[in-house]
């Protein structure tokens, strides 16, 4: 099962670009992979998904090295309103047991 | 003119009563969802259902019950609802049955608690 492993938690500061991590070793080769952030009293939002290389968007980068077992979210030039928690989700060969992962927490300071 | 809309948004309620969260999309999504967040963040889906074709994640317990009348709702039964239940119940909708490559859309949570 495509399982999620990422850091509990992040400080950065405002202007920095950050960088958040994703292990997924038993990814499957038609999985994509895709992250999102959720807000305090909110449901999740998609940022970005990609399936290799690199992707980016007005928001983010995500960067998946060829052999995928791995991914990382890049956000560039932080600022407090990026604080929120940020999802990794693999699909899973089995549609209803994906996994959002637990999750990290990035706070960013002034 | 919300995407993905839940009522109620807060719900507190006694051990051993029966209560109903309900659920709308106006995205013209076919698929919709059920996740349930702890008190330690975990996301975990719960059910999928899929022009009316529902999928059971067997790890909820069948007090839990959803329920579609159409495609653009689908709704959270829970009977004799226990002390364990207290979480954050979201529902999403998607355009199709994929988690690999579709995105999910979030409504805003209803935070149930059980006394």
């Amino acid at each position: 099962l495509a399982k999620t492993t990422q850091p509990i938690s992040m400080d950065s500061y405002e202007g920095q670009e950050v960088n958040i991590t994703c292990s997924h070793n038993n990814i499957a080769t038609n999985d994509y992979i895709t992250w999102y952030q959720q807000f305090p009293s909110q449901g999740p939002r998609f940022i970005i998904q990609g399936y290799k290389t690199k992707v980016t968007n007005e928001v983010a980068s995500l960067f998946i090295p060829a052999d995928r077992k791995s991914s990382t979210l890049s956000l560039p030039r932080v600022s407090l309103s990026d604080t929120a928690v940020y999802y990794c989700l693999v699909g899973d060969i089995d549609f209803n047991k994906f996994y959002f992962g637990s999750g990290t927490k990035l706070n960013v300071k002034p | 003119d919300t995407a993905v809309s839940q009522t109620p948004k807060y719900l507190v309620t006694q051990m051993g009563n029966d209560k109903s969260i309900k659920c709308e999309q106006n995205l013209g999504h076919d698929t919709m969802y059920w996740y349930k967040q702890d008190s330690k963040k975990f996301l975990k889906i719960m059910f999928s259902y899929n022009n009316k074709e529902l999928i059971i994640n067997e790890t909820v317990p069948n007090r839990f019950s959803p329920k579609s009348p159409d495609k653009a709702h689908l709704n959270l039964h829970i009977n004799s609802l226990e002390l364990g239940d207290s979480a954050v119940y979201f529902c999403a909708s998607s355009q199709v049955f994929s988690s690999r490559t579709d995105t999910q859309y979030f409504g805003p949570g209803t935070r149930l608690t059980v006394l």
